[in-house]
Protein backbone atom coordinates (compact mmCIF):
# COMPACT_ATOMS: atom_id res chain seq x y z
CA UNK A 1 0.00 0.00 0.00
CA UNK A 2 1.47 2.98 -1.05
CA UNK A 3 -1.22 5.37 0.05
CA UNK A 4 -3.45 8.00 -1.69
CA UNK A 5 -2.62 8.41 -5.45
CA UNK A 6 -3.60 11.21 -7.62
CA UNK A 7 -3.52 11.11 -11.72
CA UNK A 8 -2.19 13.88 -12.78
CA UNK A 9 -0.23 15.52 -10.64
CA UNK A 10 -0.56 18.26 -13.43
CA UNK A 11 -2.72 19.97 -16.09
CA UNK A 12 -2.44 22.83 -18.03
CA UNK A 13 -5.95 23.26 -19.94
CA UNK A 14 -7.79 26.13 -21.79
CA UNK A 15 -10.27 27.99 -20.48
CA UNK A 16 -13.84 26.42 -21.65
CA UNK A 17 -12.22 22.85 -21.89
CA UNK A 18 -12.91 19.81 -19.44
CA UNK A 19 -10.76 18.44 -16.98
CA UNK A 20 -11.13 14.77 -15.02
CA UNK A 21 -8.63 13.92 -12.01
CA UNK A 22 -8.37 10.60 -10.28
CA UNK A 23 -7.75 9.72 -6.78
CA UNK A 24 -7.09 6.04 -5.86
CA UNK A 25 -7.44 5.79 -2.08
CA UNK A 26 -5.97 3.61 0.53
CA UNK A 27 -7.15 0.17 0.03
CA UNK A 28 -9.44 -0.41 2.80
CA UNK A 29 -10.22 3.21 3.56
CA UNK A 30 -14.08 3.58 3.04
CA UNK A 31 -14.16 7.33 2.92
CA UNK A 32 -13.27 9.74 0.30
CA UNK A 33 -12.92 13.30 0.62
CA UNK A 34 -11.94 15.91 -2.28
CA UNK A 35 -10.75 19.37 -1.43
CA UNK A 36 -8.98 22.32 -3.30
CA UNK A 37 -6.38 24.48 -2.35
CA UNK A 38 -5.17 27.96 -3.31
CA UNK A 39 -1.98 29.40 -2.68
CA UNK A 40 -1.19 30.18 0.90
CA UNK A 41 -5.03 29.47 1.70
CA UNK A 42 -6.25 26.39 4.02
CA UNK A 43 -8.01 23.60 2.25
CA UNK A 44 -11.64 24.20 1.11
CA UNK A 45 -13.86 21.10 1.36
CA UNK A 46 -15.99 19.86 -2.08
CA UNK A 47 -17.39 16.86 -1.44
CA UNK A 48 -17.25 13.45 0.41
CA UNK A 49 -18.03 9.79 -0.07
CA UNK A 50 -18.78 6.84 2.29
CA UNK A 51 -18.00 4.31 -0.02
CA UNK A 52 -20.29 4.81 -3.35
CA UNK A 53 -22.51 7.18 -1.90
CA UNK A 54 -21.71 10.83 -2.07
CA UNK A 55 -23.33 12.58 1.31
CA UNK A 56 -22.13 16.03 1.17
CA UNK A 57 -21.28 18.36 -1.65
CA UNK A 58 -20.15 22.02 -0.70
CA UNK A 59 -23.04 24.55 -1.14
CA UNK A 60 -20.15 26.99 -2.91
CA UNK A 61 -19.40 24.29 -5.29
CA UNK A 62 -20.52 25.35 -8.83
CA UNK A 63 -22.44 22.34 -11.02
CA UNK A 64 -19.26 22.64 -13.34
CA UNK A 65 -18.09 20.47 -11.14
CA UNK A 66 -19.06 16.73 -10.11
CA UNK A 67 -17.88 13.68 -8.44
CA UNK A 68 -18.46 9.78 -8.98
CA UNK A 69 -17.32 6.79 -6.85
CA UNK A 70 -18.79 4.29 -9.06
CA UNK A 71 -17.48 1.00 -6.87
CA UNK A 72 -16.68 2.86 -3.77
CA UNK A 73 -13.16 2.53 -4.56
CA UNK A 74 -11.44 4.84 -7.10
CA UNK A 75 -13.13 8.48 -7.80
CA UNK A 76 -13.12 11.15 -10.16
CA UNK A 77 -13.86 14.61 -10.20
CA UNK A 78 -14.70 16.95 -12.99
CA UNK A 79 -14.46 20.05 -14.12
CA UNK A 80 -16.61 21.37 -16.83
CA UNK A 81 -16.66 24.82 -18.88
CA UNK A 82 -13.01 25.44 -16.95
CA UNK A 83 -12.66 29.04 -15.62
CA UNK A 84 -9.40 30.58 -14.46
CA UNK A 85 -10.78 30.91 -11.20
CA UNK A 86 -10.61 26.83 -11.07
CA UNK A 87 -6.51 27.23 -10.71
CA UNK A 88 -5.91 25.50 -7.66
CA UNK A 89 -4.55 22.43 -6.34
CA UNK A 90 -6.94 19.56 -6.26
CA UNK A 91 -6.37 17.15 -2.71
CA UNK A 92 -7.92 13.88 -2.45
CA UNK A 93 -7.73 12.37 1.16
CA UNK A 94 -9.27 8.81 2.34
CA UNK A 95 -9.72 7.76 5.84
CA UNK A 96 -10.90 3.93 6.72
CA UNK A 97 -13.55 2.11 9.16
CA UNK A 98 -12.92 3.62 13.02
CA UNK A 99 -9.66 5.49 11.59
CA UNK A 100 -10.50 9.13 12.42
CA UNK A 101 -7.60 11.10 10.36
CA UNK A 102 -7.75 11.50 7.01
CA UNK A 103 -4.56 10.60 4.60
CA UNK A 104 -4.00 12.99 1.54
CA UNK A 105 -2.43 12.35 -1.79
CA UNK A 106 -0.22 14.28 -3.41
CA UNK A 107 -2.81 16.53 -5.48
CA UNK A 108 -3.58 17.50 -8.48
CA UNK A 109 -2.47 21.27 -9.33
CA UNK A 110 -4.62 22.31 -12.22
CA UNK A 111 -4.12 25.75 -14.07
CA UNK A 112 -6.25 27.03 -16.46
CA UNK A 113 -4.54 29.85 -19.06
CA UNK B 1 -21.27 24.13 11.60
CA UNK B 2 -17.52 23.67 12.04
CA UNK B 3 -14.40 26.36 11.96
CA UNK B 4 -11.29 26.53 12.65
CA UNK B 5 -9.37 29.86 13.17
CA UNK B 6 -5.26 30.17 13.10
CA UNK B 7 -4.91 34.10 14.08
CA UNK B 8 -1.10 33.82 13.14
CA UNK B 9 -0.15 33.95 9.45
CA UNK B 10 3.18 33.47 10.04
CA UNK B 11 5.33 32.19 13.04
CA UNK B 12 9.28 33.17 13.32
CA UNK B 13 11.76 31.48 15.91
CA UNK B 14 14.93 30.40 15.93
CA UNK B 15 16.27 27.13 15.83
CA UNK B 16 16.54 25.82 19.21
CA UNK B 17 13.63 27.70 20.52
CA UNK B 18 10.12 26.32 21.27
CA UNK B 19 7.28 26.62 18.53
CA UNK B 20 4.02 27.19 19.45
CA UNK B 21 1.09 27.19 17.13
CA UNK B 22 -2.27 28.49 17.80
CA UNK B 23 -5.52 27.03 17.08
CA UNK B 24 -8.96 27.39 18.40
CA UNK B 25 -11.93 25.83 16.72
CA UNK B 26 -15.77 25.53 17.01
CA UNK B 27 -17.99 22.36 16.17
CA UNK B 28 -21.41 21.09 17.16
CA UNK B 29 -21.06 18.03 20.25
CA UNK B 30 -17.33 16.44 21.06
CA UNK B 31 -14.86 17.57 18.68
CA UNK B 32 -11.58 15.37 16.93
CA UNK B 33 -8.91 17.80 16.56
CA UNK B 34 -6.46 17.36 14.05
CA UNK B 35 -2.91 18.96 12.85
CA UNK B 36 -1.21 18.55 9.20
CA UNK B 37 2.12 19.85 7.76
CA UNK B 38 2.37 20.82 4.28
CA UNK B 39 6.00 21.72 2.36
CA UNK B 40 5.80 23.08 -1.05
CA UNK B 41 4.23 21.76 -3.74
CA UNK B 42 2.60 18.73 -1.35
CA UNK B 43 -0.17 16.66 -0.04
CA UNK B 44 -0.88 17.36 3.60
CA UNK B 45 0.64 15.03 6.04
CA UNK B 46 -1.16 13.99 9.40
CA UNK B 47 1.13 14.99 12.22
CA UNK B 48 -1.13 14.11 15.08
CA UNK B 49 -5.00 14.34 16.86
CA UNK B 50 -6.95 14.52 19.57
CA UNK B 51 -9.89 12.46 19.99
CA UNK B 52 -10.51 11.72 24.06
CA UNK B 53 -8.46 11.20 26.92
CA UNK B 54 -5.33 12.77 28.26
CA UNK B 55 -4.96 16.77 26.34
CA UNK B 56 -1.48 16.23 26.12
CA UNK B 57 -1.13 14.42 23.05
CA UNK B 58 1.84 13.57 21.55
CA UNK B 59 2.65 13.48 17.63
CA UNK B 60 5.74 13.00 14.97
CA UNK B 61 8.54 14.81 14.66
CA UNK B 62 8.85 15.68 18.02
CA UNK B 63 5.43 17.64 18.21
CA UNK B 64 2.91 17.81 20.55
CA UNK B 65 -0.70 19.54 21.11
CA UNK B 66 -2.61 20.33 24.15
CA UNK B 67 -6.36 19.94 23.83
CA UNK B 68 -8.02 22.95 26.06
CA UNK B 69 -11.80 22.22 26.19
CA UNK B 70 -12.63 25.96 28.21
CA UNK B 71 -10.69 27.79 25.97
CA UNK B 72 -11.86 25.44 22.90
CA UNK B 73 -8.44 25.69 21.79
CA UNK B 74 -5.89 23.27 20.74
CA UNK B 75 -2.06 24.74 19.97
CA UNK B 76 0.66 22.77 18.72
CA UNK B 77 3.58 22.50 20.44
CA UNK B 78 7.45 21.87 19.54
CA UNK B 79 10.13 22.44 22.58
CA UNK B 80 13.22 22.56 20.78
CA UNK B 81 12.07 23.58 16.87
CA UNK B 82 14.25 22.97 13.67
CA UNK B 83 15.14 24.49 10.92
CA UNK B 84 13.63 21.59 8.83
CA UNK B 85 10.12 21.93 10.97
CA UNK B 86 9.61 25.02 8.59
CA UNK B 87 6.31 24.55 6.50
CA UNK B 88 2.80 25.54 6.53
CA UNK B 89 0.78 23.81 9.44
CA UNK B 90 -2.73 23.39 9.43
CA UNK B 91 -5.24 22.60 12.42
CA UNK B 92 -8.71 21.20 11.37
CA UNK B 93 -11.55 19.76 13.44
CA UNK B 94 -14.52 16.98 12.75
CA UNK B 95 -17.49 16.26 14.29
CA UNK B 96 -16.67 12.98 16.97
CA UNK B 97 -19.27 10.58 18.33
CA UNK B 98 -20.56 7.54 16.67
CA UNK B 99 -19.08 6.98 12.83
CA UNK B 100 -22.34 7.90 10.82
CA UNK B 101 -21.73 11.61 12.46
CA UNK B 102 -18.45 12.30 11.84
CA UNK B 103 -18.70 14.22 8.86
CA UNK B 104 -16.37 16.19 6.93
CA UNK B 105 -12.52 17.75 8.05
CA UNK B 106 -12.55 21.71 8.34
CA UNK B 107 -9.41 22.93 8.04
CA UNK B 108 -7.86 26.64 9.34
CA UNK B 109 -6.38 29.28 6.93
CA UNK B 110 -3.14 27.66 8.05
CA UNK B 111 0.34 29.68 10.07
CA UNK B 112 3.50 29.38 7.65
CA UNK B 113 6.33 28.31 10.46
CA UNK B 114 9.56 29.94 9.51
CA UNK B 115 12.64 28.36 11.67
CA UNK B 116 15.91 30.60 11.33
CA UNK B 117 19.44 29.02 12.20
Amino acid sequence: DTGVSQDPRHKITKRGQNVTFRCDPISEHNRLYWYRQTLGQGPEFLTYFQNEAQLEKSRLLSDRFSAERPKGSFSTLEIQRTEQGDSAMYLCASSGKGVTEAFFGQGTRLTVV
Amino acid sequence: AQSVAQPEDQVNVAEGNPLTVKCTYSVSGNPYLFWYVQYPNRGLQFLLKYITGDNLVKGSYGFEAEFNKSQTSFHLKKPSALVSDSALYFCAVRRGGTTDSWGKFQFGAGTQVVVTP
